[in-house]
């Protein structure tokens, strides 16, 4: 069974640096055609992709917060860490990490889910 | 920046068919996936590759695409159906609409 857990601080002060960690199990983040995206959802609002790191150590990034992110797998601990710097009161948001397929060459799905953890930018 | 485009609210009466849609440009050459998020929780994918089913989810649901659009069809609507949807493209990053509220009453 595949699953995914956030971890990281629920409160963050403005201009500091955020650290969230998706940790997996029932897969590797090296399996072929497989992925893990970071996506966050402001209360009330629509889902935004954030970042994702694929199988093959390739990355990506939103292009309005690409400055501000890093994205990294570690294996050996089933992990992938996501950073955001210049922490933003309108930053307040869950945050989430999916698993990623590529059912087709050019096609992605989003199969598994994290719960979520909610941070809130204030000081 | 490229952009899916989805109704802000629907709302069906149970056991009516309900039709959420998606527009995009050149959409036509992009697969399509559904999300399901009801209130409180996370999304969950409920159609694949315009018109695929995961195991486990209801026969009720449903999906299309022609051109610039893709449909997510929901046949029998259940109150337990109402919730966000949202659709989502794969153009070399992760695009998602701006979701669609669904209301069932």
């Amino acid at each position: 069974q595949v699953t995914l857990q956030e971890s990281g601080p629920v409160l963050a002060k403005p201009t500091e640096t955020l650290t969230l960690t998706c940790t997996v199990s029932g897969f590797s983040v090296n399996n072929a055609r497989m992925g893990v995206s970071w996506i966050r959802q402001p209360p009330g609002k629509a889902l935004e992709w954030l970042a994702h790191i694929l199988w093959n150590d390739e990355t990506s990034y939103s292009r309005s917060l690409k400055s501000r992110l890093s994205i990294s797998k570690d294996t050996s601990r089933s992990q992938v860490v996501l950073t955001m710097t210049n922490m933003d009161p309108v930053d307040t948001a869950t945050y989430y990490c999916t698993q990623m397929y590529f059912y087709d060459t050019r096609a992605v799905s989003l199969d598994v889910w994290g719960q979520g953890t909610t941070v809130t930018v204030s000081s | 920046s490229y952009e899916l485009t989805q109704a802000p609210s629907l709302s069906v009466s149970p056991g009516q068919t309900a039709s959420i849609t998606c527009v995009g440009f050149n959409l036509g050459d992009k697969y399509v996936s559904w999300y399901q998020q009801r209130p409180g929780q996370s999304p969950v994918l409920v159609i694949y590759g315009d018109l695929r089913r995961p195991s486990g989810i209801p026969e009720r649901f449903s999906g299309s695409h022609s051109g610039n659009t893709a449909t997510l069809t929901i046949s029998g609507t259940q109150t337990m159906d109402e919730a966000d949807y949202y659709c989502q493209a794969w153009d070399s990053t992760i695009l998602f609409g701006g979701g669609t509220k669904l209301t069932v009453l």
